[in-house]
């Protein structure tokens, strides 16, 4: 088992470039999760997915957007990049949608120059 | 004032002594907590999760938790340089989703 699978590992943008950060996971998990940890702040969620098909917003998802396509994958877009987004971010999963231990990915390091 | 608060330290202890992490939250609802410890560089990993109010022993490691106080602690007995790394507690506060609010971590130095 890899468990959580983040992709890529590194990556620099200018701003207004996009692209999407790519989760997968290969524990059955119901849930799943994204996070931006940024120095000193914690890690902030991004947006969620309960269940295969429904996606939700956390606390920061201005900037973002995502898509459920299976119940393995969770992609997470920056349509238009900017600096306040550089940081790190980590996928993580769960097998229910309530109160249950997440698994994190490994972390993307995304800088927005 | 933030959800989960923690001190970011560093907390510096030497080798073979007690670590004492602590962490308030400001939602008397939350339901759940748990401890993750993260080492510099890598993703978050948990150590341990509590519900009820009280104790919650694994090994090395005592969760404690006090609901009428807002508080929810992690003792590491026996510290070992190994133990070096941020702790990141969290809470579920006790919606119908997953979603954890996170403090911003404390460090934890434990020197030979």
């Amino acid at each position: 088992n890899a468990g959580v699978t983040q992709t890529p590992k590194f990556q620099v943008l200018k701003t207004g470039q996009s692209m999407t950060l790519q989760c997968a996971q290969d524990m059955n998990h119901n849930s799943m999760y994204w996070y931006r940890q940024d120095p000193g702040m914690g890690l902030r969620l991004i947006y969620y997915s309960a269940s295969e098909g429904t996606t939700d917003k956390g606390e920061v998802p201005n900037g973002y957007n995502v898509s459920r396509l299976n119940k393995r994958e969770f992609s997470l877009r920056l349509e238009s990049a900017a600096p306040s987004q550089t940081s790190v971010y980590f996928c993580a999963s769960s097998e229910r949608d309530r109160a249950d231990t997440q698994y994190f990915g490994p972390g993307t390091r995304l800088t927005v120059l | 004032q933030k959800e989960v608060e923690q001190n970011s330290g560093p907390l510096s202890v030497p080798e073979g002594a007690i670590a004492s992490l602590n962490c308030t939250y400001s939602d008397r609802g939350s339901q759940s907590f748990f401890w993750y410890r993260q080492y510099s560089g890598k993703s978050p990993e948990l150590i341990m999760f509590i519900y009820s109010n009280g104790d919650k022993e694994d090994g090395r490691f005592t969760a404690q938790l006090n609901k009428a106080s807002q508080y929810v602690s992690l003792l590491i007995r026996d510290s070992q340089p190994s133990d070096s790394a941020t702790y990141l507690c969290a809470v579920n506060k006790g919606s119908n989703t997953g979603k954890l609010i996170f403090g911003q971590g404390t460090t934890l130095q434990v020197k030979p």
